[in-house]
């Protein structure tokens, strides 16, 4: 089976830009979750999709939202950027309770 | 109470030591927790999990060894390498709430040849 899949692998963004992540679960995986890692603050929780619904958030403002399609995969989108959110953007996939499985995630860097 | 706190933040030990990475947690709804192995540049890599039905669970070098009353669970990696050196996270996460997990800030470990 394949992997999770997250494109593209690394982006340079402005400042008050939008930016958009992909990722692709491992097939038959119904949960797909999003987390920030910075060398500060670790792996931060975001948010989880289950079957196409939102199922959990994390701690984080209304600029970072996402969704998931019918056939499971995922995108995150991050509005007004800021230099905060520069962060290695990572997408793990899963049976939706248990074992979760990472890709390798989206480096984003914001200038 | 969502907190998983993670110690030691790094770690040094040479080839064939038994590195020990040790987390503990507050909320004990808390029902499965993961390790996780991540190298520079990688995503974070699933290594072994335990739930709280459990005291200790083996897979290969690595162990988990858990302590349901003090909350506390930590890694175990037997006959280390330099091939091990990574970063170690523990995460925890409830059941019922879905995918959510909750890390543990990390622990470098170096394994010196």
């Amino acid at each position: 089976k394949a992997g999770v899949t997250q494109t593209p692998r690394y982006l340079i963004k402005t400042r008050g830009q939008q930016v958009t992540l992909s990722c692709s679960p491992i097939s038959g995986h119904r949960s797909v979750s999003w987390y920030q890692q910075t060398p500060g603050q670790g792996l931060q929780f975001l948010f989880e999709y289950f079957s196409e619904t939102q199922r959990n958030k994390g701690n984080f403002p209304g600029r970072f939202s996402g969704r998931q399609f019918s056939n499971s995969r995922s995108e995150m989108n991050v509005s007004t950027l800021e230099l905060g959110d520069s962060a290695l953007y990572l997408c793990a996939s899963g049976q939706g309770a248990g074992e979760a499985f990472f890709g390798q995630g989206t480096r984003l860097t914001v200038v | 109470q969502q907190q998983v706190k993670q110690s030691p933040q790094s770690l040094i030990v040479q080839k064939g030591g038994i590195p020990i990475i040790n987390c503990a947690y507050e909320n004990t709804a808390f029902d499965y927790f993961p390790w996780y192995q991540q190298f520079p540049g990688k995503g974070p890599a699933l290594l072994i999990a335990i739930r709280p039905d459990v005291s200790e669970k083996k897979e290969g070098r690595f162990t988990i060894s858990f302590n349901k009353s003090a909350k506390q669970f930590s890694l175990h990696i037997m006959d280390s390498q330099p091939g091990d050196s990574a970063t170690y996270f523990c995460a925890a996460s409830r059941g019922f709430s879905g995918g959510k997990l909750i890390f543990g800030q990390g622990t470098e470990l170096s394994v010196k040849p």
